[in-house]
């Protein structure tokens, strides 16, 4: 079955740049689902980030798309999520998710989700 | 934008009573609705889909009903293992985006 492994950086610096990635494993980031970023502040609720397929389109949540890049290696089945100028209200536990598609009807909803990672935003 | 409120906040409640949690959205959005439940240091996990349909390998004492604007997630008798935040989902059109209610915690009385 698909599983997702988000890794990265766990301690960014005010003002830098958030990267994490997320593995697919047990499946192709090429099949027909959008994948998406998800973050949860310590004690808040979800947020959406941003979602890609695997032929490179996009669509960002509009209050964070100024500073949001989300790309796609489909030679590593991977995909990966870029925060600039981060503050320390970006700190928060990120997700990575697969929308599922046709498996969940109509709904546009998130059927696998990776475990999360704790990125913390300090000097 | 859509915006989902959650009710109540905080429920508490003893294993084998039953859960009836709302989600009301400020906008119709037909049946496209979903729900997950997140236990503490775990990622969520999606119960239901299509307002109604229960996801891959969800007990049965999961339901959920609505369409339009408001939706209600019953838990028919909880579990221990049922504590937890349980949230709704959908997605808009216009802004093309995913939206989430604040959650509703569901704890022991």
């Amino acid at each position: 079955q698909v599983q997702l492994q988000e890794s990265g950086p766990g301690l960014v610096k005010p003002s830098g740049t958030l990267s994490l990635t997320c593995a697919v494993s047990g499946g192709s980031i090429s099949s027909s689902n959008w994948w998406s970023w998800i973050r949860q502040p310590p004690g808040k609720g979800l947020e959406w980030i941003g979602e890609i397929y695997h032929s490179g389109s996009t669509n960002y949540n509009p209050s964070l798309k100024s500073r949001v890049t989300i790309s796609v290696d489909k030679s590593k089945n991977q995909f990966s999520l870029k925060l600039s100028s981060v503050t320390a209200a970006d700190t928060a536990v990120y997700y990575c998710a697969r929308n599922g598609g046709r498996l969940v009807g109509a709904t546009q909803a998130f059927d696998i989700w990776g475990q999360g990672t704790m990125v913390t935003v300090s000097s | 934008e859509i915006v989902l409120t959650q009710s109540p906040a905080t429920l508490s409640l003893s294993p084998g009573e039953r859960a009836t949690l709302s989600c009301r959205a400020s906008q119709s959005v037909s049946s496209y609705l979903a729900w997950y439940q997140q236990k503490p240091g775990q990622a969520p996990r999606l119960l239901i889909y299509d307002a109604s349909n229960r996801a891959t390998g969800i007990p049965a004492r999961f339901s959920g009903s609505g369409s339009g604007t408001d939706f209600t997630l019953t838990i028919s008798s909880l579990e221990p293992e049922d504590f937890a935040v349980y949230y709704c989902q959908q997605r808009s059109n216009w802004p093309s985006i995913f939206t989430f209610g604040p959650g509703t915690k569901v704890d022991i009385k």
